[in-house]
């Protein structure tokens, strides 16, 4: 089954420990984002990569960094997470952003940080 | 930079009724998406609209875009309560890699 993966759904943290959120495809797409969902602003994209060590930032790229090693994998890290970006999380793929082609969203991750 | 905007931001309607979802954004793009959101779920992808004058239906949704005016409406035809979720448009940033996506409207179809 095509899908996107994230993983935890879930997770409380304090601020300043470090964390790691995965992402994974497994529809060999070159395009994969992140985004953050905050009630009345909609999703704003935080990072986005085109392929396998080629990243780039969205619009709201503080305190966040991004890999992408693996075509299939796009972890977000929060090095010193703070309580601002407490919020639901979303990646997505699409095997390329300029293609008439929909992009698949993951199924959130939750965060708090306390 | 380009800004998008939807509205209304919420919608409260009757089973049967007809009603229409705006997104405007400001500057030129060469894509526009619809997406579904249910309470507590992921984003479910509905319609890409890549070209003025086009025009997508899928059941009682129908989406369309006017270029020139900057301007996508989502449509419901006789709304039914499965169709309740909020409906997010997103907009591509022209020869950029990016997506920017409006407030998001929260659609309640009451029976």
């Amino acid at each position: 089954e095509a899908q996107v993966t994230q993983n935890p759904r879930y997770l409380i943290t304090v601020t300043g420990k470090k964390l790691t959120v995965t992402c994974s495809q497994n529809m060999n797409h070159e395009y994969m984002s992140w985004y953050r969902q905050d009630p009345g602003l909609g999703l704003r994209q935080i990072y986005y990569s085109m392929n396998v060590e080629v990243t780039d930032k969205g619009d709201v790229p503080e305190g966040y960094k991004v890999s992408r090693k693996e075509k299939r994998n796009f972890p977000l890290i929060l090095e010193s997470p703070s309580p601002n970006q407490t919020s639901l999380y979303f990646c997505a793929s699409s095997l390329f952003l300029a293609a008439p082609d929909e992009q698949y969203f993951g199924p959130g991750t939750r965060l708090t940080v306390t | 930079e380009l800004k998008v905007e939807q509205n209304p931001l919420f919608l409260s309607m009757q089973e049967g009724k007809n009603y229409t979802i705006y997104c405007n954004y400001s500057t030129t793009s060469d894509r526009l998406y619809w997406y579904r959101q249910d309470p507590g779920k992921s984003l479910e992808s509905l319609f890409v609209l890549l070209s003025n004058g086009a025009v997508k239906q899928e059941g009682r949704l129908m989406a369309s875009l006017d270029t020139k005016a900057r301007l996508s409406t989502l449509h419901i035809t006789a709304a039914v309560h499965d169709l309740s979720a909020t409906y997010f448009c997103a907009v591509s940033v022209q020869g950029a890699q990016k997506l920017v996506f409006g407030q998001g409207t929260r659609l309640t179809i009451n029976p």
